[in-house]
């Protein structure tokens, strides 16, 4: 079956603009996580959501956000991008929260210029 | 908030040695540690987990074991191959009501001919 895909692959901004990254789980998974990997912060924690509600959020401003769809799908949102906002922003997708096995997409390269 | 720690940093091996790679974490409560391996270019795969019921798992040529008491956790690779170059993240978190993985800073196995 399909794995968790990321769109887009590759995106460049300018700051102050904001952007919007998609993810699609595995097919029948409804739990989304989204994370942010740096080579200096390395992989952090954003938010996950289930049934369409956050249920748990990391320790990033407000300019991040994120929503999750009837069908699973979840997109992520930075408002304002920062120069500090480049970075691979990975999806992860498990069944439930409770099942932690997370499966991660390829990851959206963000350049903030 | 949980801390993992992760060592080495990079490790260098010969094709058919065996690595090692050690994690500690912080949260006594933490009860799930799974390990992913991340590829150039390419999201994080996981490769084994382990529960904090077990304290030993192993998937052929890939072992993972859990000291509760000590809050480390622990990655073997034996007979490595040259696909096994890598970097490599443990990772913990708590089952339950929300999945949360928090991550160590990763270890850039190379494998060498």
């Amino acid at each position: 079956k399909a794995g968790v895909t990321q769109t887009p692959r590759y995106l460049i901004k300018t700051r102050g603009q904001q952007v919007t990254l998609s993810c699609s789980p595995i097919s029948g998974h409804r739990s989304v996580s989204w994370y942010q990997q740096t080579p200096g912060q390395g992989l952090q924690f954003l938010f996950e959501y289930f049934s369409e509600t956050q249920r748990n959020k990391g320790n990033f401003p407000g300019r991040f956000s994120g929503r999750q769809f009837s069908n699973s799908r979840s997109e992520m949102n930075v408002s304002t991008l920062e120069l500090g906002d480049s970075a691979l922003y990975l999806c992860a997708s498990s069944l439930e929260p409770q099942n932690t096995e997370a499966f991660f997409g390829q990851g959206t390269r963000l350049t903030v210029v | 908030g949980e801390n993992v720690e992760q060592h080495p940093s990079t490790l260098s091996v010969q094709e058919g040695d065996s690595a090692v790679i050690k994690c500690t974490y912080s949260d006594s409560a933490s009860n799930y540690f799974p390990w992913y391996k991340q590829e150039l270019g390419k999201g994080p795969q996981l490769i084994i987990d382990i529960r904090s019921n077990v304290g030993e798992k192993k998937d052929q040529r890939i072992a993972v074991t859990l000291n509760k008491t000590a809050k480390h956790f622990s990655l073997h690779i034996t007979e490595t191959q040259p696909e096994d170059s890598a970097v490599y993240f443990c990772a913990a978190s708590i089952t339950g009501t929300a999945s949360k993985l928090t991550f160590g800073t990763g270890t850039r196995l190379q494998v060498t001919l």
